[in-house]
């Protein structure tokens, strides 16, 4: 079964450090891999995705890695800030039969105390 | 326009209330996803539409009943709910559903948060 684990599920850190999260998926033969942003009873907003022959994205103070071979993804913020607050999710774009489908971790909270 | 705009924003309905959720989006997108989400949770798919065609059903009761207009206009409508449905409900698009794209985005609207009493 083709599965998506982030680690830690929760993390609290101080304003202006960085940080990172982490992604990792069972199977490397995968179209692309997104990164979404969460605010609680909210949509979700899409962050970065990188294709599947990318190693890496990024757009502003966040930088998103990608190691097939060793299937894992990491999201790192920089100096982060309290409205970075929310729920992080990694989701999989598996190819073969049902990538019609995002495979979702199930996030990582992440809170930034002022 | 890069927006996914869902109504309503809220909706509270009885167990034998028939009610319905709507989806739009302007950018052309020729796949559209419902996506259930239970509190705490990760997004769960529900139904898939390409070229306004229902090509995936993930086992979904009947109680819930997709419908797509048009290219831009998807529907979920609702009869007969049991309280264990109350979820975010979650509408999505892409440019096409197959993942043939590998720079494939999902778009995801702000959701409808759905209480059944």
């Amino acid at each position: 079964k083709q599965e998506v684990t982030q680690i830690p599920a929760a993390l609290s850190v101080p304003e202006g450090e960085n940080l990172v999260l982490n992604c990792s998926f069972t199977d490397s033969a995968i179209y692309n891999l997104q990164w979404f942003r969460q605010d609680p009873g909210k949509g979700l907003t899409s962050l970065l995705l990188i294709q599947s022959s990318q190693r890496e994205q990024t757009s502003g103070r966040l930088n998103a890695s990608l190691d097939k071979s060793s299937g894992r993804s990491t999201l790192y913020i920089a100096a982060s800030q309290p409205g970075d607050s929310a729920t992080y999710l990694c989701a999989v774009r598996y190819s073969g039969a049902g990538s019609y489908q995002l495979t979702f971790g199930k996030g990582t909270k992440l809170s930034v105390i002022p | 326009d890069t927006e996914v705009t869902q109504t309503p924003k809220h909706l509270v309905m009885g167990m034998t209330n028939k009610k319905s959720l709507k989806c739009e989006q302007h950018m052309g997108h020729r796949a559209m996803y419902w996506y259930k989400q239970k509190a705490k949770k990760p997004p769960e798919l529900m139904f898939v539409y390409s070229y306004e065609k229902l090509s995936i059903n993930e086992s979904v009761p009947s109680r819930f009943s997709p419908e797509c207009p048009n290219s831009s206009l998807l529907n979920l409508h609702l009869h007969a709910l049991q309280p264990e449905d109350s979820a975010l409900y979650l509408c999505a698009s892409s440019q096409q559903a197959t993942g043939g794209s590998t720079n494939e985005k999902l778009f995801f609207g702000s959701g409808t948060q759905l209480s059944v009493l």
